[in-house]
């Protein structure tokens, strides 16, 4: 079974500048989450998606970042415009049931962002 | 509000010793879950273990073993044996089941980087 796939792998901005995060979820589950950890912390939640609808963005900073999940399937992340905070690896999760509560998460490889 | 521990920072042991890795949680739940997650140099996080709110039975995986007291609300993971492949950093992270705001999302402690010197 493939696990979950992340790219690109690393990416390197100047601030203001706008970049994407693509993300493709184990075959079959249903929930899919971004997490933001920055350099020695612990990843926290920035979005949630139950098949293509969000089911928890209470921590997606709204005025620069977004995410869509169409055809609850892949999913994409943009920050727009990036700020040097921003600097931190991005990690997509996916896990099977329907509420997600509870399940394992199981993660990609990550995306390293710098913004210089 | 629901937050985990780690207070070890920063643990460096010698190959073939044993290593205790301690995790303390805060939930007002009565249903959660509790995961360790080891993420190596790569950067991807690798699931190691799940246990629900319910069984505090002890759990043992080869080197590894898992202690889960809820009178002290605690899941401490143990290697045995420690390996310079065991040279990551550990999250310990709790997920709670109820309440409206309650989605199943993983909140991760600091986490502790182990390392095993040969």
């Amino acid at each position: 079974e493939a696990g979950v796939a992340q790219s690109p792998r690393y990416k390197i901005i100047e601030k203001r500048q706008s970049v994407a995060f693509w993300c493709n979820p184990i075959s079959g589950h249903a929930t899919l989450y971004w997490y933001q950890q920055i350099l020695g912390q612990g990843p926290k939640l920035l979005i949630q998606f139950q098949n293509n609808g969000v089911v928890d963005d209470s921590q997606l900073p709204k005025d620069r970042f977004s995410a869509e999940r169409l055809k609850g399937v892949d999913s994409t992340l943009k920050i727009q415009p990036a700020k040097l905070e921003d600097s931190a690896v991005y990690l997509c999760a996916s896990s099977r049931p329907r509420t997600g509560r509870g399940e394992t998460q199981y993660f990609g490889p990550g995306t390293r962002l710098l913004v210089l | 509000a629901q937050k985990v521990t780690q207070a070890q920072t920063e643990i460096s042991v010698v190959e073939k010793e044993d290593v205790t890795l301690d995790c303390v949680y805060e939930t007002r739940d009565t249903t959660y879950y509790l995961f360790w997650y080891k993420q190596p140099p790569s950067g991807e996080l690798v699931f190691l273990i799940r246990r629900n709110s319910f069984d505090e039975q002890n759990e043992i995986s080869g080197r590894y073993s898992w202690n889960f007291q809820k009178s002290t609300s605690s899941f401490n993971f143990t290697i045995t044996a420690s390996q310079v492949v065991d040279s990551a950093v550990y999250f310990c992270a709790l997920s709670e089941t109820h309440g409206s705001g309650n989605t199943g999302k993983l909140i991760f402690g600091q986490g502790t980087t182990l390392q095993v010197k040969p």
